[in-house]
């Protein structure tokens, strides 16, 4: 059973590009989370979808942010006019509520951004 | 709104010693769930246990031992007889019953373990 995938693993950018990285759920997990962890801080919450529907989004995913998960498979995060605060990695954990209860969540490798 | 507290910034031990590692968490609810994770260098957060807040029984697993009392709101992890491969960042997380698990994370706590 191959684990949560992201592509690309590091991206560096300049400021106001836009970039885009993609998330890869374990198979048949139908939540997938997007977290965004800058240096010495724990993942920070952005967004969570239930198979193709985003069902919340933090305060910290500004309007430059967009997520989607189109046929609730994988999910893509773009952030347009990216500025050097948008420097993070940027995590994408999935999980499954075919178990019952509380799902526990399965976390990517990250895509770790630098914005110059 | 929750929190959770790992006021250890970083730990340093020699091989074979014991160490634990601190969180305290705040909530409101009376229905909660605490993680541990575990961050190598390579980045990937290893997820390691779960505990629901109506079990308070502690839980060993190899090396590895939790310690959970509401009645001090800490959820607290030893690790015994430490070995380099458990040099890593460890965060301690808590999610509410809310139907779905988003997490809010500790700060984190880097545990080096030298020769």
């Amino acid at each position: 059973d191959t684990g949560v995938s992201q592509d690309p693993r590091h991206k560096i950018t300049k400021r106001g590009q836009n970039v885009t990285f993609r998330c890869d759920p374990i198979s048949e997990h139908n939540r997938l989370y997007w977290y965004r962890q800058t240096l010495g801080q724990g993942p920070e919450f952005l967004t969570y979808f239930q198979n193709e529907a985003q069902l919340e989004k933090s305060r910290l995913l500004s309007d430059r942010f967009s997520a989607e998960r189109p046929k609730g498979s994988f999910s893509t995060l773009e952030i347009q006019r990216t500025e050097q605060g948008d420097s993070a990695m940027y995590l994408c954990a999935s999980s499954s509520t075919s178990g019952g209860g509380l799902d526990t969540q399965y976390f990517g490798p990250g895509t770790r951004l630098t914005v110059l | 709104a929750q929190k959770v507290t790992q006021a250890q910034t970083e730990i340093s031990v020699v091989e074979k010693e014991d160490v634990t590692l601190d969180c305290v968490y705040e909530t409101r609810d009376t229905t909660y769930y605490l993680f541990w994770y575990k961050q190598p260098p390579s980045g990937e957060l290893v997820f390691l246990i779960r505990r629901n807040s109506f079990d308070e029984q502690n839980e060993i697993s190899g090396r590895y031992s939790w310690n959970f009392q509401k009645s001090t709101s800490s959820f607290n992890f030893t690790i015994t007889a430490s070995q380099v491969v458990d040099s890593a960042v460890y965060f301690c997380a808590l999610s509410l019953n809310s139907g779905y698990s988003t997490l809010t994370f500790g700060k984190g706590t880097m545990l080096l373990v030298s020769p």
